[in-house]
């Protein structure tokens, strides 16, 4: 069993409405998750950081931790076109030297 | 400030030639990672090094080397390149606390022919 688990998708969602995309981890010692946003034939790009349960909003994102039910989730409001990517989840846990991160979840934000 | 720098950025190799990728960060940081990313494979981890002199495996080494130089460079090796590893390659670092994210550089498209 994977550590990080996403699904792979596509994700279609239509321009202007919510993108949820979700993550979950099996480490129950796993204390910091981040969100990455990939474009197609770019780099890894860090958009989202979260360490405790509940929510943390930045702009039109907002992350999701629940450690309880071992889950992270992303929420893109007003999705834009440029919205459009792969989405990797990763966590970390406490001491650990590396990140693990999810297969990633391809979204298309229809115009 | 350039964060993570990778040399290459385009490659195409013959098949037993050897070739080294090139990975420097300038933002002081202790842990650097190497990574290979496929169609649909997601990022595969090949190596790592927590910090200066220490290096070790991730889920696929077979087939490469690296080398610590100093703080800010982290190379890796291809001894005799083979078709299947053809991928990009993604350089990244972070600091050495469990709490901070990694930075990526923009790759290395590695062709084996």
């Amino acid at each position: 069993q994977k550590e990080v688990e996403q699904n792979s998708g596509p994700l279609s969602v239509p321009e202007g409405a919510i993108a949820s995309l979700n993550c979950t981890y099996s480490d129950r010692g796993s204390q910091s998750f981040f969100w990455y946003r990939q474009y197609s034939g770019k780099s890894p790009e860090l958009i989202m950081s979260i360490y405790s349960n509940g929510d943390k909003e930045d702009g039109r994102f907002t992350a999701q931790l629940n450690k309880a039910s071992q889950y992270v989730s992303l929420l893109i409001r007003d999705s834009q076109p440029s919205d459009s990517a792969t989405y990797l989840c990763a966590g970390n846990s406490q001491g650990a030297q590396k990140l693990v991160f999810g297969q990633g979840t391809r979204l298309t934000i229809n115009p | 400030n350039a964060g993570v720098t990778q040399t290459p950025k385009f490659q195409v190799l013959k098949t037993g030639q050897s070739m080294t990728l090139q990975c420097a960060q300038d933002m002081n940081h202790n842990s650097m990672y190497w990574y290979r990313q496929d169609p649909g494979m997601g990022l595969r981890l090949i190596y790592y090094s927590a910090s200066e002199g220490t290096t070790d495996k991730g889920e696929v080494p077979n087939g490469y080397n690296v080398s610590r130089l100093n703080k800010r460079e982290f190379s890796l090796r291809l001894e005799s390149a083979a078709p299947s590893q053809t991928s990009v390659y993604f350089c990244a670092s972070r600091l050495r606390e469990a709490a901070q994210p990694q930075h990526f550089g923009d790759g290395t498209r590695l062709s084996i022919l």
